[in-house]
């Protein structure tokens, strides 16, 4: 079945820079990516997603991209803010059997002031 | 709020127990899923139903189970539980039900803590 790795798994910023989270899985035919945000205690919500046939997408701080021959994609935030702590988590969806989500390991991104 | 509704929010209970958690996915969606998270092993997916049948099984245990009933709630039974069945229970629900993706919205989920 789908494998999917996530890194890194903690992440400290400082306010209005960068962060990148990167993702790889296994199998070929996979062709939907949502990346998930979940702060401590609530229920994960979806921040950006993308599909196959598409290389990146970007929605006003948040970007993804994807290298479908890598099997590798990765969320981009940029100037980041206190309230982009939180734990992200990306995901995977393989074609046939229902739409089950694999997901990473989870990052842990930390704001600092 | 997602529109997915679960109960408990808390069970707490002992081992060789069972429970059952409830959950009322979004109006108009058709898929609902159940996913399991604990510090060790993340988010796993269990289960997916699709207007009542079921269409795709994750790692879910022989002593777990599932249905989805007319009125499209599912519930999940955990019996026989064991400490290491302590976690958070959530469930989803989308529209679509094939490997075309698309988003899944989360409840709030159900903690399970076994003593």
């Amino acid at each position: 079945g789908e494998n999917v790795e996530q890194h890194p798994s903690t992440l400290s910023v400082q306010e209005g820079d960068s962060a990148v989270i990167k993702c790889t899985y296994s199998d070929s035919a996979s062709n939907y990516f949502p990346w998930y945000k979940q702060e401590l205690g609530k229920r994960p919500q979806l921040i950006i997603d993308i599909r196959s046939n598409v290389g990146e997408k970007k929605d006003q701080r948040i970007a993804v991209t994807l290298n479908k021959t890598a099997k590798h994609f990765s969320l981009h935030i940029t100037e980041t803010q206190p309230e982009d702590s939180a734990v992200y988590f990306c995901a995977a969806t393989t074609p046939g059997g229902g739409n089950k989500l694999t997901f990473g390991t989870g990052t842990q991104l930390k704001v600092e002031l | 709020d997602s529109g997915v509704t679960q109960t408990p929010k808390h069970l707490i209970t002992a081992t060789g127990q069972r429970v059952t958690l409830r959950c009322s996915p979004r109006s108009g969606d058709l898929s609902v899923y159940w996913y399991q998270q604990s510090l060790d092993q993340g988010l796993q997916f269990l289960i997916q139903y699709y207007n009542g049948e079921e269409r795709a099984k994750g790692n879910i245990l022989e002593r777990f189970s599932a249905q989805q009933f007319p009125d499209l709630h599912s519930e999940l039974n955990l019996s026989s539980l064991e400490l290491g069945d302590s976690a958070l229970y959530f469930c989803a629900s989308s529209v679509q039900t094939s490997g075309g993706g698309g988003e899944q919205f989360f409840g709030p989920g159900t903690r399970l803590t076994v003593l």
